[in-house]
């Protein structure tokens, strides 16, 4: 069975760094590209950026780029996002999902959900 | 970016009537390799988006039959042939052919 844990809820200051995490299992991790989605309060899907694990490759929507950092730990089975200077417009639902053929996400994560606030 | 439009933008059905979403691209979807990688996601109140139909008509695995897709080129449609209390969420069709992939902005189904 395909499966992908994410991280735990956060709760930061502005201006802080922080790093979420989703493992996969039940599948190749190095095979497939995992895709991350933010979800803001009360809004819709925003596509971010994807990453091979297999060898790091990684695409950023310009909207996310400079912005955030995804990277993967393969050896583990892991992606990870992260952020080096945390705003509050960054408070949010971070959903990773498996990237199949032609862009399709097919097997989502629970979210991790980021506060920011002083 | 290509811009994915959604309408209506909410729907209230009786439970067994049926319900349609549009879904329109400002580009075509249509891949050279024949495929049109347009998707339609249902997100359930507290869940994650779960995947309802993928290349524009296929039902994803444990999909009800009474969820459809149609469409090319640029202009798709997801329909409910019966609704049924369970089907209440939002709705979101997405493109995979060019990066960066793309939602529209979400069609929220009530049950009146």
């Amino acid at each position: 069975e395909v499966q992908l844990v994410q991280s735990g809820a956060e709760v930061k200051k502005p201006g802080e760094s922080l790093k979420i995490s989703c493992k996969g299992s039940g599948y190749s991790f190095t095979s497939y590209w995992i895709g991350w989605v933010r979800q803001m309060p009360g809004k819709g899907l925003e596509w971010m950026g994807i990453i091979y694990p297999g060898d790091s490759d990684t695409r950023y929507s310009p909207s996310f780029q400079g912005q955030v950092t995804i990277s993967a730990d393969k050896s583990i089975s892991t992606a990870y996002l992260q952020w080096s200077s945390l705003k509050a417009s960054d408070t949010a639902m971070y959903y990773c999902a498996r990237r199949s053929r032609g862009g399709l996400l097919d097997y989502w994560g629970q979210g991790t959900l980021v506060t920011v606030s002083s | 970016d290509i811009v994915m439009t959604q309408t209506p933008l909410s729907l209230s059905v009786t439970p067994g009537q049926p319900a349609s979403i549009s879904c329109k691209s400002s580009q075509s979807l249509l891949h050279s390799d024949g495929k049109t990688y347009l998707y339609w996601y249902l997100q359930k109140p507290g869940q994650s988006p779960q995947l309802l139909i993928y290349e524009v008509s296929s039902r994803f695995s444990g999909v009800p039959d009474r969820f459809s897709g149609s469409g090319s080129g640029t202009d798709f449609t997801l329909k409910i042939s019966r609704v049924e209390a369970e089907d209440v969420g939002v709705y979101y069709c997405m493109q995979g052919i060019h990066l960066p992939h793309t939602f529209g902005q979400g069609t929220k189904l009530e049950i009146k």
